[in-house]
């Protein structure tokens, strides 16, 4: 049964910092690795989607990078902003049925 | 980008009574839809998939006739909470997968919160 972690569970760093939040699974056969962020009681907005035969993903200030052999992925964002301040979620796709499989999350606060 | 809408945002109602939540895709045919819950301070948990014209197919430990789920049209999916419970309290999530050729791409709503008394 898939299992993913994050770490850690939430993290504050000032304006402008670079920083990598940290997603483990359990089970190295994938089809996707996907990041979302959540605001506070809102919904999910995709921020990247790697597919199992990519190493990484890039947007904007995020890249996201996949090690399948290691069971692992990072979100890297650059010179963080306090509008970056929300939790980030990162969900693994085990097939092509769309199910994702979600890990529990880093609420990241960006502090002016 | 797509956009799904989710109605009630919120809603509160009283012990023994249902509730339906309701799950659209405003700018696209979604055939599969799936439905989440999240309880305070942690993850989103699949429950079930919606697949319009057929039945859902629900996770491990959901109960089927307590969760209804109906997706009787291309743009619409509703779940049910059948004799509410306060354990039911939690927040819904809903996603639509996108048509081809992007059916990779989940598209969420913004979840409706669910308070039983």
């Amino acid at each position: 049964k898939q299992e993913v972690t994050q770490i850690p569970a939430a993290l504050s760093v000032p304006e402008g910092e670079n920083l990598v939040l940290n997603c483990s699974f359990t089970d190295s056969a994938i089809y996707n690795l996907q990041w979302f962020r959540q605001d506070p009681g809102k919904g999910l907005t995709s921020l990247l989607l790697i597919q199992s035969s990519q190493r990484e993903q890039t947007s904007g200030r995020l890249n996201a990078s996949l090690d399948k052999s290691s069971g692992r992925s990072t979100l890297y964002i650059a010179a963080s902003q306090p509008g970056d301040s929300a939790t980030y979620l990162c969900a693994v796709g085990s097939s092509n049925t769309g199910k994702l499989i979600f890990g529990q999350g880093t609420t990241l606060q960006v502090k002016p | 980008g797509a956009v799904v809408s989710q109605h009630p945002s919120w809603v509160i109602c009283k012990s023994g009574t249902s509730v339906k939540i309701e799950c659209r895709s405003l700018d696209f045919q979604a055939t599969t839809m799936f439905w989440y819950r999240q309880f305070p301070k942690q993850s989103l948990m699949l429950m079930a998939t919606s697949n319009e014209g057929s039945k859902a197919t629900y996770e491990q430990g959901v109960e089927k006739d307590k969760f209804l789920i109906n997706h009787a049209s291309l743009t619409l999916s509703t779940l049910t909470v059948t004799s509410a419970h306060p354990e039911d309290s939690s927040f819904y999530i809903c996603s639509a997968l996108a048509p081809l050729p992007a059916t990779d791409t989940q598209y969420f709503g913004p979840g409706t919160r669910l308070t039983v008394l």
